[in-house]
């Protein structure tokens, strides 16, 4: 079956210190990987998506960045933390059939100080 | 622009009782409709969806409609469940996946 992680659960981070969030799903080859931010009345944000290594297309400009490294492997990333930048960020992936839904990752709760 | 939205950001429903959360969507090039279920903390699960072509779909407790013509949809639950309390997204697809803005739902005992 497939799986999906996220890491670090929680983290709490000053203003100007740099980010890393990872995820990686199992169980599944070649997934559409997402990145959403979760903030107060605006429900799902989506911030990146990808279709394959390497392929990054961003929804938002902001001072986040997403990679891909390897097949199932997908970073969230930024140089310089802001303030704005707290909320919950969720990893998702899906097959490339159209009608699949998304199944998400368990999230990871930043607070920039 | 939210091109969905959850206009009732809670909702407190008796147990037992019949939970409706509803949805409504602007954009006519949505064709299918999601409802995701998520705890604090944790992320969305899938619930349940529907297609354009539908204007209904049931899984168990819950039942999703779709009025297309007023662009709205909406899940109920019956009966609804302590364990159903938690954040409901409903979601659009068309060329990506839109999400509303979340309404809260708590079962009351």
């Amino acid at each position: 079956s497939q799986t999906i992680h996220q890491w670090p659960a929680t983290l709490v981070q000053p203003v100007g210190s740099p980010l890393s969030l990872e995820c990686t799903v199992e169980g599944t080859s070649n997934p559409n990987l997402y990145w959403y931010r979760q903030a107060a009345g605006r429900g799902l944000q989506l911030l990146f998506y990808s279709v394959g290594i390497g392929q990054i297309s961003s929804e938002v400009p902001q001072n986040l960045s997403a990679s891909r490294p390897q097949d199932r492997q997908f970073i969230l990333s930024s140089k310089k933390l802001l303030l704005s930048d707290s909320g919950f960020y969720l990893c998702a992936w899906r097959t490339g059939e159209i009608r699949d839904e998304q199944y998400f990752g368990p999230g990871t709760r930043l607070t920039v100080t | 622009d939210q091109q969905v939205k959850q206009n009732s950001p809670s909702l407190s429903v008796q147990e037992g009782r019949i939970s409706i959360l509803n949805c409504d969507y602007t954009n006519s090039m949505f064709d299918y409709f999601l409802w995701y279920k998520k705890y604090p903390a944790e992320g969305p699960t899938f619930l349940i969806s529907i297609s354009s072509i539908k204007d209904k779909n049931e899984d168990g407790r819950f039942t999703v409609f779709l009025n297309k013509s007023a662009k709205h949809l909406s899940l109920h639950i019956v009966p609804s469940q302590p364990g159903d309390s938690a954040v409901y997204f409903c979601a659009a697809l068309g060329e990506k996946l839109t999400f509303g803005t979340g309404t809260r739902l708590t079962i009351i005992p």
